[in-house]
């Protein structure tokens, strides 16, 4: 059975306090990995694909990273305005997304 | 470049009756997918159409339903509503069916007394 797990559900951080999110996951024929952010009302804004293992993508201040166990999304030195809830899914042999239930990132000035 | 519209944003039904959530998608994609999002199951996925087609579907009861017009315009629609069915309905886009990007709109939040 696909299984997704994410750690922690809920982290605080100090403004600049680097930290990293954890995707772990079990599934049969991986076809990719995706980063989501949601924040409070709205829709999940995408942020990455990952589709094997040692793949790496950035942007700003997020760094997704993939192993064949997990993935993680590492927020460098993070701003008030990062928080949101993060959400990773994943795509299997049919053609929809398996969502994790997300970890809420509080950045506190 | 729009991004993905739903209509209506919040919708307030009682229990029994049916209702209809609209979703238009980003200008040139032809996969509409929906998902169901509760505090308690979080985001999952109801179905996905594409070319006007259902091409796959999740663990819902017949009473969810949706279909795909040629304009790529989606509609979903839930009969007999029930307490449970409460949440926010996120419908999302992508340029075609599987492994792409999926691109969300803001949802449409149902409540349902």
């Amino acid at each position: 059975e696909d299984q997704v797990t994410q750690s922690p559900e809920a982290l605080r951080l100090q403004e600049g306090e680097s930290s990293s999110l954890n995707c772990s996951y079990t599934v049969s024929g991986l076809r990719g990995l995706f980063w989501y952010r949601q924040d409070p009302g709205k829709g999940p804004e995408f942020l990455f694909t990952l589709y094997s293992a040692g793949e790496e993508k950035e942007k700003e201040r997020l760094k997704a990273t993939l192993t064949k166990k997990e993935s993680f999304l590492h927020i460098t030195a993070p701003k008030p305005e990062d928080s949101a809830t993060y959400l990773c899914a994943l795509q299997t042999g049919a053609n929809n997304l398996f969502f994790g239930t997300g970890t809420r990132l509080t950045v506190i000035p | 470049k729009a991004g993905v519209t739903q209509t209506p944003r919040y919708l307030i039904k009682t229990r029994g009756q049916q209702v209809t959530l609209s979703c238009s998608p980003i200008s040139g994609h032809r996969s509409v997918s929906w998902y169901q999002q509760t505090p308690g199951q979080g985001l999952q996925f109801l179905f996905e159409y594409f070319s006007e087609t259902q091409r796959n579907k999740g663990n819902f009861p017949g009473r969810f339903s949706g279909r795909q017009f040629s304009n790529s315009r989606s509609e979903m629609n839930v009969s007999t509503l029930e307490l449970g069915d409460s949440a926010l309905y996120l419908c999302a886009s992508s340029v075609r069916t599987g492994s792409h990007e999926q691109y969300f709109g803001p949802g449409t939040r149902l409540t349902v007394t």
